[in-house]
């Protein structure tokens, strides 16, 4: 697609029900970014993949958190046994590859999923 | 641990007025620095990307400028309009694996 595509876009979910978020990035993006933005909090860094290996995932904050992508392509956040301050909005990037001082390295952001835990 | 400052929080302006929006690091050890936008309940539109090699960039009615050894960056809006009203965020890149660091933001509203 044009763009980076995530959804659902809006999910509500109960105290300790698993959730799966889903991005598609734009094609051709080898490098796919997992941001999460509280409310009244800035963006904070959850994971880089690089194809299918994901060597910084030092943002992940806890073992409740994980994601996963598959042929280069989509990738899915998952949390488990959800809690109340899960409750944000979870945004994906993705970058072409390239030489870091082309500009190639921009990120384009997706519209992002909105997650509330009652 | 790179931190990312942004200040004001907020800024509220009458149309037409030219306005600065400030962005500090704590590690000038970085790749690049973005500003973005981000209207209520979309995602973030990059509005311009400095190198760490470069000074500013100009793109129409905005300029960005970086001092790195400074740990500072500006982005500069001239002759504000209602439709500038949004978020700006700026992020700074200091690794190899691209990973942006933001700030909180700046709400900027543009009355008319």
């Amino acid at each position: 697609g044009a763009g980076v595509s995530q959804s659902p876009s809006n999910k509500v979910t109960e105290k300790g029900k698993d959730v799966e978020l889903r991005c598609d990035p734009i094609s051709g993006h080898t490098a796919l970014y997992w941001y999460r933005q509280s409310l009244g909090q800035g963006l904070e860094f959850l994971i880089y993949f690089q194809g299918n290996s994901a060597p910084d995932k030092s943002g992940l904050p806890s073992d409740r958190f994980s994601a996963e992508r598959t042929g280069g392509s989509v990738s899915t956040l998952t949390i488990q046994r959800t809690q109340q301050e899960d409750s944000a909005v979870y945004l994906c990037a993705s970058s072409s590859p390239g030489r870091r001082l082309s500009g190639a390295n921009v990120l384009t952001f997706g519209a992002g999923s909105r997650l509330t835990v009652l | 641990k790179q931190e990312v400052t942004q200040i004001p929080a907020a800024l509220s302006v009458p149309e037409g007025e030219n306005l600065v929006l400030n962005c500090s690091f704590t590690d000038s050890a970085i790749y690049n620095l973005q500003w973005f936008r981000q209207d209520p309940g979309k995602g973030l539109t990059s509005l311009l990307l400095i190198q760490s090699s470069q000074r500013e960039q100009t793109s129409g009615r905005l300029n960005a400028s970086l001092d790195k050894s400074s740990g500072r960056s500006t982005l500069y809006i001239a002759a504000s309009q209602p439709g500038d009203s949004a978020t700006y965020l700026c992020a700074v890149n200091g690794g190899a694996t691209n990973k942006l660091i933001f700030g909180t933001g700046t709400l900027l509203a543009v009355q008319p």
